[in-house]
């Protein structure tokens, strides 16, 4: 089975700390993403990857930068934390051969900004 | 601007009983639905699929349902259980590699013992 783990499940930070939050999957997926759930808004995609080192801005990239210097490891930096960023935040992985298209995703970081 | 939507944000079903998630979606170009459910504190899990060439497609206890001509689309749930309850997520791909996924707000399902 594909296994997503996030770094943490719960954080806690102050507006303008700069926040890192740490995907790694295990199934040399080319694909990784980061969304933000939030309550009646569903999924929405901040950023993605396809391969080490490239990245696309998803629907709501402002406020947010990633990195991916391992096929394994993507991570989500916010480099100045707003209170507008609380929210869940979901890493997902996807394998660009497999015949579907589904997305595995990790079990989410609460952030809370004070 | 395209969307997927759902009819219903809760459900309350007793259990025993089959219940319906239904989804709503408005870009015609979208080829690939999933299904998935989100479980408090876990993320979304992959239940059931479908593509635009299938209007049925079934698992196990479950069944999605595909209706391009009014775009909708539904998840069906075969003798509800308790651990059925959760929060039921409809996406829709428009065949671009998954880079291009649409979720939709979610329905939380409630199963009633």
């Amino acid at each position: 089975d594909v296994k997503v783990t996030q770094s943490s499940r719960y954080l806690v930070k102050r507006t303008g700390e700069k926040v890192f939050l740490e995907c790694v999957q295990d199934m040399d997926h080319e694909n990784m993403f980061w969304y933000r759930q939030d309550p009646g808004l569903g999924l929405r995609l901040i950023y993605f990857s396809y391969d080490v080192k490239m990245k696309e801005k998803g629907d709501i990239p402002e406020g947010y930068s990633v990195s991916r210097e391992k096929k394994e490891r993507f991570s989500l930096i916010l480099e100045s934390a707003s209170t507008n960023q609380t929210s869940m935040y979901l890493c997902a992985s996807h394998y660009a051969q497999h015949s579907t298209d589904t997305q595995y995703f990790g079990p989410g970081t609460r952030l809370t900004v004070l | 601007g395209e969307s997927v939507g759902l009819h219903l944000p809760t459900l309350s079903v007793q259990e025993g009983d089959n219940s319906i998630i239904n989804c709503a979606y408005s870009n015609s170009a979208s080829d690939y639905f999933i299904w998935y459910k989100q479980e408090s504190g876990k993320g979304p899990q992959f239940i059931i699929d479908i593509r635009s060439n299938m209007d049925k497609r079934q698992g196990q206890r479950v069944t999605v349902l595909l209706n391009k001509t009014v775009k909708h689309l539904s998840l069906q749930i075969a003798a509800t259980q308790p651990g059925d309850s959760a929060v039921y997520f409809c996406a829709e791909n428009e065949n671009t590699g998954g880079f291009k996924t649409i979720f939709g707000a979610g329905t939380r399902l409630f199963v009633k013992a």
